[in-house]
Order: C-alpha cells, then sequence, then structure tokens
C-alpha cells in the first residue's frame, strides 16, 4: 500500500540550530516528493518539490530536502532555525501521473526554543 | 501572486445540516481538489475534479459529498447531511494542465456540533 511515514511527530529545536525532519515513503515506482509546511491557522504552503534531476532541491525559508532512492526518503533539511519555522511540517507524495491525490503523512510538529 | 481562497474559514453546523464549502481556485488553474484534514491527523484526499466532472475519489466521498463548479470561478464541496465525524479542516487545491504542483488554500474549519 501507498504510505508516507514522518516518524517524529514533535521535535523541538534551538534557535540556530540545524534541523532535519525525516520522511519515508512507500510507492509502487519513484513517485514525486513535496514538503509543505502549515503555520498555526494558515494553509498548507509550499516549501519544495521534487520530481528529478538533482536529488537536492532548494526550496523557499532556506529549507532544503534529499532525495534518497535506497532509502524510500526525503528528509528536509535546514541548517539555522529561526524562531518563526515553528509550524507543522508534511512530506507528501504523487504518482508521476500529474493530477493524482497527494498522500500525506501525519506530519512533523517543529517547536524552536530560544 | 495568486492564491487559492476559501469561504469560510470557520463553520460551525448542527448534526445533520447542509454545509457548503468554497473555493476559489487560481484563475488559470483547471484541476481542483478538496482533501480534509481531521484534528491531529493526517491530510486525506476527497475528491479530484476536472473539465466539470470527478476524476478521482476516495472511500471518503461518499453519497453524502457533492462537489460542483457553479460558474467559472468557484469550486464548492455540499455536505448533505452532516455528521459529528465531518468535523475537520476542509482544503481546496488546484492545479494547471500538465503541472505536478497543487497548491492549496487557507482551508475551512468545520465543527459539527
Amino acid at each position: 500500500a501507498q504510505s508516507v511515514t514522518q516518524p517524529d511527530i514533535h521535535i523541538t529545536v534551538s534557535e540556530g540550530a540545524s534541523l532535519e525532519l525525516r520522511c519515508n515513503y512507500s510507492y509502487g515506482a519513484t513517485p514525486y516528493l513535496f514538503w509543505y509546511v502549515q503555520s498555526p491557522g494558515q494553509g498548507l504552503q509550499l516549501l519544495l518539490k521534487y520530481f528529478s534531476g538533482d536529488t537536492l532541491v532548494q526550496g523557499i525559508k532556506g529549507f532544503e530536502a534529499e532525495f534518497k532512492r535506497s532509502q524510500s526518503s526525503f528528509n528536509l533539511r535546514k541548517p539555522s532555525v529561526h524562531w518563526s519555522d515553528a509550524a507543522e511540517y508534511f512530506c507528501a507524495v504523487g504518482a508521476r501521473q500529474a493530477g493524482t491525490a497527494l498522500i500525506f503523512g501525519k506530519g512533523t510538529t517543529l517547536s524552536v526554543s530560544s | 501572486e495568486p492564491e487559492v481562497t476559501q469561504t469560510p474559514s470557520h463553520q460551525v453546523t448542527q448534526m445533520g445540516q447542509e454545509v457548503i464549502l468554497r473555493c476559489v481556485p487560481i484563475s488559470n488553474h483547471l484541476y481542483f481538489y478538496w482533501y480534509r484534514q481531521i484534528l491531529g491527523q493526517k491530510v486525506e484526499f476527497l475528491v479530484s475534479f476536472y473539465n466539470n466532472e470527478i476524476s478521482e475519489k476516495s472511500e471518503i466521498f461518499d453519497d453524502q459529498f457533492s462537489v460542483e463548479r457553479p460558474d467559472g470561478s468557484n469550486f464548492t464541496l455540499k455536505i448533505r447531511s452532516t455528521k459529528l465525524e465531518d468535523s475537520a479542516m476542509y482544503f481546496c487545491a488546484s492545479r494547471t494542465q500538465g503541472a505536478k504542483t497543487q497548491y492549496f488554500g487557507p482551508g475551512t474549519r468545520l465543527l459539527v456540533l
């Protein structure tokens, strides 16, 4: 069955520290991969996406993610976290047929301590 | 930058009542989606819509749900007889022809009492 696993429900990071949020997927073929962020009371904002090519992709707000086919992973990273990064982060996958439904992970809540 | 908008932002209704959630997709987008997120759970796909037809729907999208594009700008989700378990955040999303990225609206939080 197709699924996305985000093993960390809640992570707390000190401001200025580095961050890595994990995402593993189970899919029949290499899907399209996305990270979305949801700030309190807000909708889902696209952080970055991977379709093909360079396996290290850059996104907005200083985030990057690396696709590792051998590990079926698409982990999100940021070298230095800011207090405004506190939010919920969702990894999602979609089939290579454009337009199919996205499958989301359960999300990781990031708290930033000062 | 164009955005997907949704109204209302919050809605409270009584069990058994009909609700209509409204979305205005980005203007040149042709594919539309509804997802929902029950509190504390993952975002789940409900339905996709293209060319005035449902393209795909999940098992959640039963006969109580319907979607419509009543005019050139709005895309609606109707729940005919709401149940307590319909309480959730409902997200609308849209994308252009051939694109892979779906853009999400801010959501409507529905509370069924």
